[in-house]
């Protein structure tokens, strides 16, 4: 069975950092690209990053880059995403999401991490 | 990619259908002749379900009585006979234009 376990969520100071992490289980995480994709409190959803099955192809979105820093472990099926410089405009649930089949087919998705910043 | 959904609310009664619209901004085809619309169901506090993915093809698990169909820029999501289990909100995504975009959501609730 799939499955993804988001970790590292929490309330942090405007400026600060937060590290995310998904541990994933029940498939072959290597030959999978894998993304972050948040929703703020009550809103809709917003892809934010994603990485290749091959750590090459990395890809931020416009409202994350310069600040957030996705990898991944394949030795230890996990995904991470480096929060730093973090905004009030951040708070959302962190889902990390497998894709696959073709362009972002997200078949599956974690439970989410919340993260909140706030002073 | 803009994506605009309608409506954003949907009141629907047991066992009756509902219907979903979503609008691309620009036509969802890419080059390999696919079509990345994809559609999810999130109950409240539970993350994303993906149900159709490119326009119309069913997730395992997916009953039959949610459909999808559309080209081009408009796609419709199609629930029959409603259940009580088919409450929460229903996005549109698209994965064909970079960077992946998402519908505003639409939220069904039983009349």
């Amino acid at each position: 069975e799939v499955q993804l376990v988001e970790s590292g969520g929490g309330l942090v100071k405007p400026g600060g950092s937060l590290r995310l992490s998904c541990a994933a289980s029940g498939f072959t995480f290597s030959s999978y690209s894998m993304h972050w994709v948040r929703q703020a409190p009550g809103t809709g959803l917003e892809w934010v990053s994603s990485i290749g099955s091959i750590p090459t192809y990395i890809y931020y979105g416009d409202s994350v880059r310069g600040r957030f820093t996705i990898s991944r472990d394949n030795a230890k099926n996990s995904l991470y995403l480096q929060m730093n410089s973090l905004r009030a405009e951040d708070t959302a649930v962190y889902y990390c999401a497998r894709e696959s089949g073709g362009l972002y087919l997200f078949d599956y998705w974690g439970q989410g991490t919340l993260v909140t910043v706030s002073s | 990619v803009a994506m605009t959904q309608s409506p954003l609310s949907l009141p629907v009664t047991l066992g009756q259908s509902a219907s979903i619209s979503c609008r691309s901004s620009q036509s969802l085809v890419y080059s390999d002749g696919n079509t990345y619309l994809n559609w999810f169901h999130q109950r409240p506090g539970q993350s994303p379900r993906r149900l159709i993915y490119k326009v119309s093809n069913r997730d395992s698990g997916v009953p039959d009585r949610f459909s999808g169909s559309g080209s081009g820029t408009d796609f419709t999501l199609e629930i029959s006979r409603v259940e009580a289990e088919d409450v929460g909100v229903y996005y549109c995504m698209q994965g064909t234009h970079w960077p992946p975009t998402f519908g505003q959501g639409t939220k069904v609730e039983i009349k």
